[in-house]
């Protein structure tokens, strides 16, 4: 499965629009690209997933460029409560067939300040 | 919101003791995880089940043990608890890939 890297922490405040990055050389032509969102003590929660292009929902956008080696998940007015981490994820999309081996990296630590 | 819950959210326990969490979902999904996460740390994968009297390890080697009788009932048990098995331990659940439900998580702590 393709690893990916992200930047390990970023900081914003309130109001303005984060965009994190992550890259993902190894990506197989079958692979979606997952994001995920964890607060303290808690599991992580499903945020967006695409394959190319962008996909937009009513938390975030995600962006893939065409060669889908990177991808950015753009969180539009951050509040103090979008304070975080996420987890970028690559592997085969629905009916596809990870063997349950999905690898979520340490992701990047979002601080918002006020 | 995921119906997934985990019991009990937090345990602390003496060493050598056997511990079970619990695991319950209520979506009818096949797959489920357990996964387990120290703090600021990635999560790695322990064991996974694709349905009932199904499961295999997973990336990460664990003293732990889990069964799948029902398909919507997913506990994980450590026969003889250690200091080194204290962590964050986060049960999830899929119906399709990559769009896991977790738990709250069971915080572990042996002394």
């Amino acid at each position: 499965l393709a690893k990916t890297t992200q930047p390990i922490s970023m900081d914003s405040y309130e109001g303005q629009e984060v965009n994190i990055t992550c890259s993902h050389n190894n990506i197989a032509t079958n692979d979606y690209i997952t994001w995920y969102q964890q607060f303290p003590s808690q599991g992580p929660r499903f945020i967006i997933q695409g394959y190319k292009t962008k996909v937009t929902n009513e938390v975030a956008s995600l962006f893939i460029p065409a060669d889908r080696k990177s991808s950015t998940l753009s969180l539009p007015r951050v509040s103090l409560s979008d304070t975080a981490v996420y987890y970028c994820l690559v592997g085969p999309g629905p009916g596809g067939s990870t063997l349950g081996r999905l690898y979520f990296g340490r992701g990047t630590q979002l601080t918002v300040w006020p | 919101e995921a119906d997934i819950y985990q019991t009990p959210r937090y345990l602390v326990i003496g060493t050598g003791k056997k511990i079970t969490l619990e695991c319950s979902q209520t979506m009818g999904h096949d797959k489920m995880y357990w996964y387990q996460q120290d703090p600021g740390m990635e999560l790695h994968l322990i064991h996974y089940s694709y349905g009932v009297n199904s499961t295999e390890k997973g990336d990460l080697s664990s003293e732990s043990t889990v069964s799948r009788i029902r398909t919507e009932h997913f506990p994980l048990t450590l026969e003889s608890a250690r200091p080194s098995h204290t962590s964050q331990y986060l049960c999830a659940s899929s119906e399709e890939n990559e769009k896991l439900f977790f738990g709250s998580g069971t915080q572990l702590s042996v002394l």
